[in-house]
C-alpha cells in the first residue's frame, strides 16, 4: 500500500497563509486529491489532480506537487477553515493520509 | 443538484452480515464508477470497494476482500454494500462516494452508521 503522511495538528491566525503537507512512500505521479471534512460531516473535495481546483472552492485553496511531496496551501486562512484536511492518492488502490487538524489561533 | 444517501447501517453482531444501499440522484449515475469509503470513530478514511459504470469490475484492498462485496443497479441509480463475516473493526461510519476520472471521490454522501458489537 501507498503510505501517505501528514503531520497531525497546525493552528494559525486568520489571515495568514497555511500550508499543509503530505508525502507519500512511492511516487504517485500528480494522482493526489485534497480535501476538506468538518466535525460531523462529509469530507468535501478541493484539489484534484495534485493542482485542481474543484467547482465552487474559493480560490484561497490550491495544491501543488508531484511525485512524492504534495502541499495544500490555504491564502488567506478565514476562520470558517477550521477542519481536518485529509490528502489521497489515486496512482495505487485509493489510501488517505491520517489528517491534518486546522485549528485557529 | 447531486445527491447520495446511505441507508442500511445499524448494529449487527461479530460474523453476521448486513447490506447497505445508496441512493444516487441529480447526475447520470450510469456514466461514474462509485465506491464506498469509511471512516472509523475519531479515524482516518479507509477505501472500501470500488465498482465500474456496468458493474463488471471491483475492486476491493486486502482488509475486506472475500467478505465485501459491491453491486449496482444502473436502472435504480443505486449502489450496495454486501458486508459479510463482519468484525469489530469494521465499525465505522460508511460513506458512498462518486469517483471522478483521476480516482478522486467528488461527491460523497452524508454516511451511514454500522456498529459491529456482541
Amino acid at each position: 500500500d501507498t503510505v501517505l503522511t501528514q503531520s497531525p495538528a497546525l493552528a494559525v491566525s486568520p489571515g495568514e497563509r497555511v500550508t499543509i503537507s503530505c508525502r507519500a512512500s512511492e511516487s504517485v505521479s500528480t494522482g493526489m486529491h485534497w480535501y476538506q471534512q468538518k466535525p460531523g460531516q462529509q469530507p468535501k473535495l478541493l484539489i484534484y489532480g495534485a493542482s485542481n481546483l474543484e467547482s465552487g472552492v474559493p480560490a484561497r485553496f490550491s495544491g501543488s506537487g508531484s511525485g512524492t511531496d504534495f502541499t495544500l496551501t490555504i491564502d488567506p486562512v478565514e476562520a470558517d477553515d477550521t477542519a481536518t484536511y485529509f490528502c489521497q492518492q489515486s496512482w495505487n488502490d485509493p489510501t488517505f493520509g491520517g489528517g491534518t487538524k486546522l485549528e485557529l489561533k | 443538484e447531486v445527491q447520495l444517501v446511505e441507508s442500511g447501517g445499524g448494529l449487527v453482531q461479530p460474523g453476521r452480515s448486513l447490506k447497505l444501499s445508496c441512493a444516487a440522484s441529480g447526475f447520470t449515475f450510469s456514466n461514474y464508477y462509485m465506491a464506498w469509503v469509511r471512516q472509523a470513530p475519531k479515524k482516518g478514511l479507509e477505501w472500501v470497494a470500488t465498482i465500474s459504470t456496468s458493474g463488471s469490475r471491483t475492486y476491493y484492498p486486502d482488509s475486506v476482500k472475500g467478505r465485501f462485496t459491491i453491486s449496482r443497479d444502473n436502472a435504480k441509480s443505486s449502489l450496495y454494500l454486501q458486508m459479510n463475516s463482519l468484525k469489530s473493526e469494521d465499525t465505522a461510519t460508511y460513506y458512498c462516494a462518486r469517483q471522478g476520472t483521476t480516482g478522486h471521490f467528488d461527491y460523497w454522501g452524508q454516511g451511514v452508521m454500522v456498529t459491529v458489537s456482541s
